[in-house]
């Protein structure tokens, strides 16, 4: 089976900008979760996507927001960048809820400058 | 509220030595509890969880885990440590009670394993 995948691996953007990641769980996975890790802050929650719906929301501001598709792919979008948006935003996708552990994607490296 | 606290940044230990590194946690109802770990510029992998049951969990590349209620501990524990365990560790937990799939994750460790 294939991993969860994530793209792009890295991104410049600058200030003021908007970008999109993506995410493909791993086929039959339909919760995917998002991840901000820094080194400041360390693994944060952003959102849990659950057959196309939100289920559960980190503490965020409303300039992260992400979506899911009928087949599971998850995007997540940040506009107006910060430079404190800089971070590796990771994807986890799970069977389902509850017992199952989440299975990480290597994650998007996102500089901005 | 739910939280995880892992009290070193940093643990080294010589090859062939046992390792562990420290976890606790805090929720309002039964806890899932898990272990990943990190390699650079990579993502998380899975290592062990507890759920319920037996208090010592074995997972992945020889690691296990004791659950201790009492003492709300989660340490990962592996009998010989090999250099490749270098890596950052990850403890986190899930409440069972919210029913929510979101990991809270620990600040991390990181273990230097020295030949």
């Amino acid at each position: 089976k294939a991993g969860v995948t994530q793209t792009p691996r890295y991104l410049i953007k600058t200030r003021g900008q908007q970008v999109t990641l993506s995410c493909s769980p791993i086929s039959g996975h339909r919760s995917v979760s998002w991840y901000q890790q820094t080194p400041g802050q360390g693994l944060q929650f952003l959102f849990e996507y659950f057959s196309e719906t939100q289920r559960n929301k980190g503490n965020f501001p409303g300039r992260f927001s992400g979506r899911q598709f009928s087949n599971s792919r998850s995007e997540m979008n940040v506009s107006t960048l910060e430079l404190g948006d800089s971070a590796l935003y990771l994807c986890a996708s799970s069977s389902q809820t509850g017992i199952n552990e989440q299975f990480f994607g290597p994650g998007t490296r996102l500089t901005v400058l | 509220a739910q939280s995880v606290a892992q009290p070193e940044d940093q643990v080294n230990v010589a090859e062939g030595n046992p390792l562990t590194v420290k976890c606790t946690y805090s929720v309002s109802g039964n806890p899932y509890l898990f272990w990943y770990v990190q390699y650079p510029n990579r993502g998380l992998q899975f290592l062990l969880k507890y759920i319920t049951g037996d208090n010592l969990v074995k997972g992945s590349y020889g690691f296990e885990a004791e659950f201790n209620k009492s003492q709300t501990s989660f340490h990962l524990k592996k009998p010989s440590a090999l250099v490749s365990d270098s890596a950052l560790y990850f403890c986190a937990v899930r409440d069972y009670q919210t029913g929510a799939n979101n990991l809270f994750f620990g600040t991390g460790t990181r273990l230097t394993v020295i030949p």
